[in-house]
């Protein structure tokens, strides 16, 4: 079974700077898809960026990229330019592809404040 | 911009009773799910369904849950016999493919007293 595992359960970030966030996941797969979602207080989640396991590029959806190392296991996000906007809770979630409907796998989260 | 809606956004009820989740999904999505969310606690995968049955659930889903699509529109989750551990964060999802991006409901707060 995949697992996800966010290990900083909070951080803070100044308006403008960049920051981190860390995830990893184990898997015997070699082919999925790997997932930040942003959830803002009281609000739904909303995707902030995906990642092809077979493509060695790192996704950049604007000021929001990934470190994808797949050897290691590991999808990080990084988050330029910190917005107050960007305050929320981020999940890491893993979906192995090809196996009916395809369920999303998470991690536990990772609660974002952004400081002004 | 098409949204996944989920009513109540709370929902209070006492144990041993019949709950109705609600969810709307996008209007031209064809794959739907259920997850939950205990308190601090990861977002875990109820079950998924697909041209009116379920495609796959997990060990969570058991004989007191059910889901239905009941008209064209709506997406139900029920669960018959409700038990305090029961009690979490229920969010709907939709997509429009099978390994399409997840489009996700700002979620119903159960509480089982």
């Amino acid at each position: 079974a995949q697992t996800v595992t966010q290990s900083q359960p909070e951080m803070s970030v100044q308006e403008a700077e960049t920051v981190t966030l860390s995830c990893t996941y184990d898997t015997s797969e070699s082919n999925y898809y790997l997932f930040w979602y942003k959830q803002p207080p009281s609000r739904q989640m909303i995707l902030v960026i995906r990642q092809e396991a077979y493509k060695q590029q790192n996704a950049t959806e604007n000021r929001f990229s990934v470190n994808f190392q797949k050897a290691a296991k590991s999808f990080s996000l990084k988050i330029s330019d910190s917005q107050l906007g960007d305050t929320a809770m981020y999940f890491c979630a893993f979906m192995k592809p090809y196996s009916g409907n395809t369920p999303l796998v998470f991690g536990k989260g990772t609660r974002l404040s952004v400081i002004a | 911009e098409p949204e996944v809606t989920q009513t109540p956004s709370h929902q209070v009820t006492q144990m041993g009773q019949e709950v109705i989740l609600r969810c709307v999904p996008i209007s031209n999505h064809l794959y739907f799910y259920w997850y939950r969310q205990i308190l601090g606690q990861k977002v875990e995968f109820l079950v998924s369904f697909y041209n009116n049955e379920i495609s796959e659930k997990s060990e969570i889903f058991d004989d007191q849950f059910s889901v239905e699509r009941p008209d064209g529109s709506n997406f139900t989750l029920k669960i018959r016999s409700t038990k305090l551990e029961d009690s979490a964060m229920y969010f709907c999802a939709s997509s429009e493919a099978e390994e399409g991006i997840q489009y996700f409901g700002a979620g119903t707060r159960l509480s089982v007293l």
